[in-house]
């Protein structure tokens, strides 16, 4: 079993529907969890991060998480063909800074 | 959040030579570093760990004797690439943490060993 598994994708949405990402972890420790948006060939960039069970919205984004479930999971809403790119799920063990990363749920946005 | 860049931004080398990636914290004094590998179509893979004055701290698997890693100022990481092989062809990206962990990446640089 992966560490932190997500659905490789792609995942293709019309402009202006709500995408919905998917990602479950094995370290029941870990405290916080993060989401990252990768454009091809280029690095990693914070979209937001949560740590308390329940919904956490920033702007058209909303991520969810569920310790007990070892789920966690990211809204889009009026999805944009600017948010086709591959989607990172990272969550942070219990000792230390380290970030496990997924295998990124690439989303694809049709105009 | 923290700005991170790296230098270079794309390096070609010979295969046997040596390649030095800079990971630089523009506005964060960084006492940790974080060194990730991306081969294509896969994911970010945790190389080593770089803490300011002291030895890094390197993941399972990987040869801190080929991968060199220096940091000697809390603005400065420094990656060694050193015998680099076909094999070493890579993205590599540093990042910085903050204080809740999350992590800011440098550009990455995209190394190609002929």
């Amino acid at each position: 079993q992966k560490e932190v598994e997500q659905n490789s994708g792609p995942l293709s949405v019309p402009e202006g529907a709500i995408a919905s990402l998917n990602c479950t972890y094995s370290d029941r420790g870990s405290q916080s969890f993060f989401w990252y948006r990768q454009y091809s060939g280029k690095s990693p960039e914070l979209i937001m991060f949560i740590y308390s069970n329940g919904d956490k919205e920033d702007g058209r984004f909303t991520a969810q998480l569920n310790k007990a479930s070892q789920y966690v999971s990211l809204l889009i809403r009026d999805s944009q063909p600017s948010d086709s790119a591959t989607y990172l799920c990272a969550p942070r063990g219990a000792a230390g800074n380290k970030l496990t990363f997924g295998g990124g749920t690439r989303v694809l946005v049709k105009p | 959040g923290a700005v991170v860049s790296q230098h270079p931004s794309r390096v070609i080398c010979k295969s046997g030579t040596s390649v030095k990636i800079e990971c630089r914290s523009l506005d964060f004094q960084a006492t940790t570093m974080f060194w990730y590998r991306q081969f294509p179509k896969q994911s970010l893979m945790l190389m080593a760990t770089s803490n300011e004055g002291s030895k890094a701290t390197y993941e399972q698997g990987v040869e801190k004797d080929k991968f060199l890693i220096n940091h000697a100022s809390l603005t400065l990481s420094t990656l060694t690439v050193t015998s680099a092989h076909p094999e070493d062809s890579s993205f590599y990206i540093c990042s910085v943490s903050e204080s809740l962990g999350e992590q800011y990446f440098g550009p990455g640089t995209r190394l190609t060993v002929t």
